[in-house]
């Protein structure tokens, strides 16, 4: 199984600043590997997928990079609609794997 | 619009049994594989299982086989998962989710619907 970790658990971030989360898989997945942002209630919504396109209706202050194991996703200017939980996840093999989750907070 | 809507979950006695239905519009749903994803309370997201859009392959996580038995209607734009045996550590919001595929492989899933709370207790 894939292990996909996910760094920092918690992120504290003024709104306007840049956040960076940080994903990292247990072995190689190429660029098979999605982020979700997960709002309280909601369901999860796709935000990028092959780790650095941006799916539709996105906002383009998100931003996805990295290959391999190492993964980064970018919000260039933080909005108040932005904090939630962030996850990454695998698709390069199964079983699919999520990380545990970057939940980011208004500092 | 896609639209996924879940329906089934509910409470019930460890070493119960539920069936999870997805109904799903705005697609042409044959055409896509669909799976379930699970959050327990205040947990992370798991996948549970995938089945391919003409329903001949299916996939599961460890956790759940043996257990747990995706299927789809593509007459009635049905996905469905029937939970057996069920134990406490099942207790979890049930997502189904769209997944895009390309010829034998399975991607990201792009859509999810709301999701149903099964709780699992005496």
């Amino acid at each position: 199984e894939i292990v996909m970790t996910q760094s920092p658990a918690t992120l504290s971030v003024s709104p306007g600043e840049r956040a960076t989360l940080s994903c990292r898989a247990s072995q190689s997945i190429s660029t098979h590997l999605a982020w979700y942002q997960q709002k309280p209630g909601q369901a999860p919504r796709l935000l990028i997928y092959g780790a650095s396109t941006r799916a539709t209706g996105v906002p383009a202050r998100f931003s996805g990079s990295g290959s391999g194991t190492e993964f980064t996703l970018t919000i260039s200017s933080l909005q108040s609609d932005d904090f939630a939980v962030y996850y990454c996840q695998q698709y390069n093999a199964w079983p699919l794997t999520f990380g545990q989750g970057t939940k980011m907070e208004i500092k | 619009d896609v639209q996924l809507l879940e329906s089934g979950g509910g409470l019930v006695h460890p070493g119960g049994s539920l069936r999870l239905s997805c109904a799903a519009s705005g697609f042409t749903f044959n055409t896509y594989a669909m799976s379930w994803v699970r959050q327990a309370p205040g947990k992370g997201l798991e996948w549970v299982s995938t089945i391919s859009g003409g329903g001949s392959s299916t996939y599961c996580a460890d956790s759940v086989k043996g257990r747990f038995t995706i299927s789809r209607d593509n007459s009635k734009n049905t996905l469905y998962l029937q939970l057996n045996s069920l134990r406490a550590e099942d207790t979890a919001v049930y997502y189904c989710a769209k997944q895009v595929t390309s010829g034998n492989a399975y991607y990201h899933f792009d859509c999810w619907g709301q999701g149903t709370l099964v709780t699992v207790s005496s």
